[in-house]
């Protein structure tokens, strides 16, 4: 079975640019997380979909991100203009449906930095 | 509110060594609790996970966590660690709305 598959794995921009990941969960997997996990800290969540639909984007600092998931299946998670402070990796995750029972399964992340 | 306590930041051990992590949690709710793994460079992967029923937990690797209720933790526990076990360790609690991680131990074994 394929896992959660992100890319690009490294992405380096200078401040006030713009980017974005791209993530593919695993098939039939209904939930979407996307995580930030800034150096030396554990991973924080900035947006969660179920299908198509947002559960949770409460942390998602959306004067500068965006994020979407059409069709339900995969997802972009963007940054415009982009800050020092953004420096982190984005993790994409999935599960098979959302709930306290139901593990997460991680992409391997997107490393970007902010110069 | 929901919060994931790692207590220790660093652990170095010594090869063949046994090894405990911590993880306190605290939650107005009923948790379920995990344990992930990162390796350099990688994303997370689940070691184990504590749902409901018996107290002690195995996983994959050898690893083997136990929920305490009394106490709010969920400490992971080796007997024997190897080198491949250098790896930051992350506790979680899933509430059903999200994870809450803690934020990490990092596990270093010394040959």
């Amino acid at each position: 079975e394929a896992g959660v598959a992100q890319s690009p794995r490294y992405k380096i921009i200078e401040k006030r640019q713009s980017v974005a990941f791209w993530c593919n969960p695993i098939s039939g997997h209904a939930t979407l997380y996307w995580y930030q996990q800034i150096l030396g800290q554990g991973p924080k969540l900035l947006i969660q979909f179920q299908n198509n639909g947002v559960v949770d984007d409460s942390q998602l600092p959306k004067d500068r991100f965006s994020a979407e998931r059409l069709k339900g299946v995969d997802s972009t998670l963007k940054i415009q203009p982009a800050k020092l402070e953004d420096s982190a990796v984005y993790l994409c995750a999935s599960s098979f449906k959302g709930g306290r029972y139901t593990e997460a399964f991680f992409g391997q992340g997107t490393r970007l930095t902010v110069v | 509110a929901q919060s994931v306590t790692q207590l220790d930041s660093q652990v170095p051990v010594f090869e063949e060594a046994p090894v405990e992590l911590r993880c306190n949690y605290s939650s107005s709710v009923s948790v379920y609790l995990f344990w992930y793994v990162q390796y350099p460079n990688q994303g997370l992967q689940l070691l184990l996970k504590y749902l409901s029923g018996s107290t002690l937990v195995k996983g994959i690797n050898g690893f083997e966590a136990e929920f305490n209720k009394s106490q709010t933790s969920f400490h992971l526990r080796k007997p024997s660690v190897h080198i491949s076990d250098t790896a930051e360790y992350f506790c979680a609690v899933n509430t059903g709305n999200q994870f809450y991680f803690g934020t990490g131990t990092s596990l270093t074994v010394i040959p």
